[in-house]
């Protein structure tokens, strides 16, 4: 079975701050990665892609990936509360264009 | 772009009825998508893969005859949830794929409740 794991939180941080969020995968052929951001009662939102290692920025999210060590990580610089939100890290399996989810990381920012 | 929308986007049904969910990709053509069912607090669990013109392949442990899928175009696929059971409430969500590359959007989603 392929996994994808996450910390559950609740991640609680202050307005401004940085939040940093950590997803690692078992699937060492996995190849793309994906954040997706999701409200209560709402469906998931895509945030970033990244496929190759390093940092890819865009506005106050980086991704981070470390295929070595199978580790993705989003760091939320500037955090609102509006952030306030699950996050969910998803890996394409290899040889195919399926997802596989974790189980998301509830994020709490508190103004 | 990349917006995907589905109806309904919430239904109440009767057990044993039929209910039957669009999901629509509005800017872009989809040769895949995606179904997803998500519980309270749990987190996304795909049921099966549709590929236009194709049969749906289906996840294990979910009924395809329960789960009647159709992709007849670019930009249309049809989850149909037939002789619907109180077990089966749950929100259903929709995800389509770009062509030429691996990210999904998704859906609204649409929350089914049987009684």
């Amino acid at each position: 079975q392929k996994e994808v794991e996450q910390n559950s939180g609740p991640l609680s941080v202050p307005e401004g701050a940085i939040a940093s969020l950590n997803c690692t995968y078992s699937d060492r052929g996995s190849q793309s990665f994906f954040w997706y951001r999701q409200y209560s009662g709402k469906s998931p939102e895509l945030i970033m892609s990244i496929y190759s290692n390093g940092d890819k920025e865009d506005g106050r999210f980086t991704a981070q990936l470390n295929k070595a060590s199978q580790y993705v990580s989003l760091l939320i610089r500037d955090s609102q509360p509006s952030d306030s939100a699950t996050y969910l890290c998803a890996v394409k399996r290899a040889g195919s264009y399926q997802l596989t989810f974790g189980k998301g990381t509830k994020l709490s920012v508190i103004p | 772009g990349a917006v995907v929308s589905q109806h309904p986007s919430r239904v109440i049904c009767k057990s044993g009825t039929s209910v039957k969910i669009e999901c629509r990709s509005l800017d872009f053509q989809a040769t895949t998508m995606f179904w997803y069912r998500q519980f309270p607090k749990q987190s996304l669990m795909l049921m099966a893969t549709s590929n236009e013109g194709s049969k749906a392949t289906y996840e294990q442990g979910v009924e395809k005859d329960k789960f009647l899928i159709n992709h007849a175009s670019l930009t249309l696929s049809t989850l149909t949830v037939t002789s619907a059971h109180p077990e089966d409430s749950s929100f259903y969500i929709c995800s389509a794929r770009v062509e030429l590359g691996y990210e999904q959007y998704f859906g609204p989603g649409t929350r089914l409740t049987v009684t």
